[in-house]
C-alpha cells in the first residue's frame, strides 16, 4: 500500500492569506497525484491533477507542485468560499487518499 | 452533463450484505470510455477507494476489501452496483460512486454522486 501523509490536519488562516498544504507519499509516485476539495456535506471535487495541472474551471489561486514523494498544494489568497477539507490522492498503484486538511477562516 | 445518483438501504445488519446502486445519466456505462468507481467515507474521516469497473470482465478492488466486494454493471439500466458482504460497524460510511477518467495525462475521479449514508447496526 502507498500511504499518503498530509499536513497539517487542520489550519486557520485569514482571508487573503497564502495557504500551503503538504502531502508526502510513502514511495516514489512521480507526479501521479491529484488534489480534491470537499465542502461539508458534499462530494469531493477535483482541483489539481497530475500534481500541478489545474482542472478546467478551477480558480487560478489554487496550485500544486512536487514530484516523487513530496507535494505541495497552495491557495495563493484564501477566500471565504475556500472553507473545506482538502485531500491529496495518489494513482501510482491503485488509489489512496491523504488524511485531509481542514481549512478554516480565522 | 453526466450525473450519478447512489441509492440503497440506509441500514444494514451486521454480517449481512450491503447492496448499493449508482444510476448514471448523461453517459453510457457500456461505452467502455470510463471506469466507474466506488469510494467511501466514514463520518469525520478520510476517503477510501473500494473498487472500479470498466466492463463486466474488467474490475479492480482495494486489496483490503477484495474478499468481500463485488462491483457489477447493468447496461440495460445504465447502473453500477456495489455489493459488500459480511459487513461490520467499520463499514458504516457515506458511499460515493464516481466516474474515473483515464487518459494519457489525466487520471482522476471527475464526476461524483452526492453520496449515500449506510449504517451497519442491529
Amino acid at each position: 500500500d502507498i500511504r499518503m501523509t498530509q499536513s497539517p490536519s487542520s489550519l486557520s488562516a485569514s482571508v487573503g492569506d497564502r495557504v500551503t498544504i503538504t502531502c508526502q507519499a510513502s514511495q516514489d509516485i512521480t507526479n501521479y497525484l491529484n488534489w480534491y476539495q470537499q465542502k461539508p456535506g458534499k462530494a469531493p471535487k477535483i482541483l489539481i491533477y497530475a500534481a500541478s495541472s489545474l482542472e478546467t474551471g478551477v480558480p487560478s489561486r489554487f496550485s500544486g507542485s512536487g514530484s516523487g514523494t513530496d507535494f505541495t498544494f497552495t491557495i495563493s489568497s484564501l477566500q471565504p468560499e475556500d472553507i473545506a477539507t482538502y485531500y491529496c490522492q495518489q494513482y501510482d498503484t491503485f488509489f489512496t487518499f491523504g488524511g485531509g486538511t481542514k481549512v478554516e477562516i480565522k | 452533463q453526466v450525473q450519478l445518483q447512489e441509492s440503497g438501504p440506509g441500514l444494514v445488519k451486521p454480517s449481512q450484505t450491503l447492496s448499493l446502486t449508482c444510476t448514471v445519466s448523461g453517459a453510457s456505462i457500456s461505452s467502455g470510455d470510463y471506469y466507474w468507481t466506488w469510494i467511501r467515507q466514514p463520518a469525520g474521516k478520510g476517503l477510501e477507494w473500494i473498487g472500479r469497473i470498466l466492463t463486466s470482465w474488467n474490475t479492480n478492488y482495494n486489496p483490503s476489501l477484495k474478499s468481500r466486494v463485488t462491483i457489477s454493471v447493468d447496461t440495460s439500466k445504465n447502473q453500477v452496483s456495489l455489493r459488500l458482504s459480511s459487513v461490520t460497524a467499520a463499514d458504516t460510511a457515506v458511499y460515493y460512486c464516481a466516474r474515473h477518467v483515464l487518459l494519457r495525462n489525466y487520471d482522476a475521479f471527475d464526476v461524483w454522486g452526492q453520496g449515500t449514508m449506510v449504517s451497519v447496526s442491529s
